[in-house]
């Protein structure tokens, strides 16, 4: 399958402080991409959906302006986390689709992010 | 809105027997993909089977079906011949146009 790769896969960042999620398809164009939050051994809660050129379509209940959202390119998505908290912490995965709602979605490794 | 729903947070099944996983989603929609994704200790998202709203053919992906019930809006997975190697954690999702939205997931256990 296609490969998205998702960087970094752990940081830990100081409270207060801003911090950058990449996705990255690698062997594709991906139309849409989807950024989710998953709690340990819970679902993934998606965050928001952006698709290129576009503004990012937010979640019910995701801020807008701590969960930045940019797809700037077909093969590039970033999650920038900004003003963290601790209560921030969390697994962070992308995820990106080259077609319509039918298209298999791929998936990066996921991001570790913890606020101390 | 959209909702998925797994109700079965746990399931345990014997290595070579057959194990089923339900799915039930809720939509005002009638073109949608439901998917099945696997999620192994590595926490790498896998697509197991997937299924259009519109195709009334149950999906098969080798040792792995669907019972999919659009009336009862119903998605259910069979794995046969279950092996070591599917446990994981198993989640039912909807595809929609600006939409892929997981459910709970159903931890399952292999027995050998």
């Amino acid at each position: 399958g296609a490969v998205v790769s998702q960087h970094p896969s752990w940081v830990i960042c100081k409270s207060g402080t801003s911090v950058k999620i990449e996705c990255r398809s690698l062997d594709f164009q991906a139309t849409t991409m989807f950024w989710y939050r998953q709690f340990p051994k819970q679902s993934l809660m998606l965050m928001a959906t952006s698709n290129e050129g576009s503004k990012a379509t937010y979640e019910q209940g995701v801020e807008k302006d701590k969960f930045l959202i940019n797809h700037a390119s077909l093969t590039l998505s970033t999650l920038t986390v900004t003003s963290a908290h601790p209560e921030d912490s969390s697994f962070y995965i992308c995820s990106a689709r080259g077609g319509g709602r039918g298209t298999e979605a791929f998936f990066g490794q996921g991001t570790r992010l913890t606020v101390v | 809105a959209q909702t998925v729903t797994q109700s079965q947070p746990e399931m345990s099944v014997q290595e070579a027997e057959t194990v089923t996983l339900s799915c039930t989603y809720d939509t005002s929609e009638s073109d949608y993909y439901l998917f099945w994704y696997k999620q192994p200790p590595s926490r790498q998202m896998i697509l197991v089977i997937r299924q259009e709203a519109y195709k009334q053919q149950n999906a098969t992906e080798n040792r792995f079906s669907v019972n999919f019930q659009k009336a009862a809006k119903s998605f259910s997975l069979k794995i046969s011949d279950s092996q070591l190697g599917d446990a994981a954690m198993y989640f039912c999702a909807y595809g929609a146009t600006n939409k892929l939205i997981f459910g709970t997931g159903t931890l399952l256990a292999v027995q050998p």
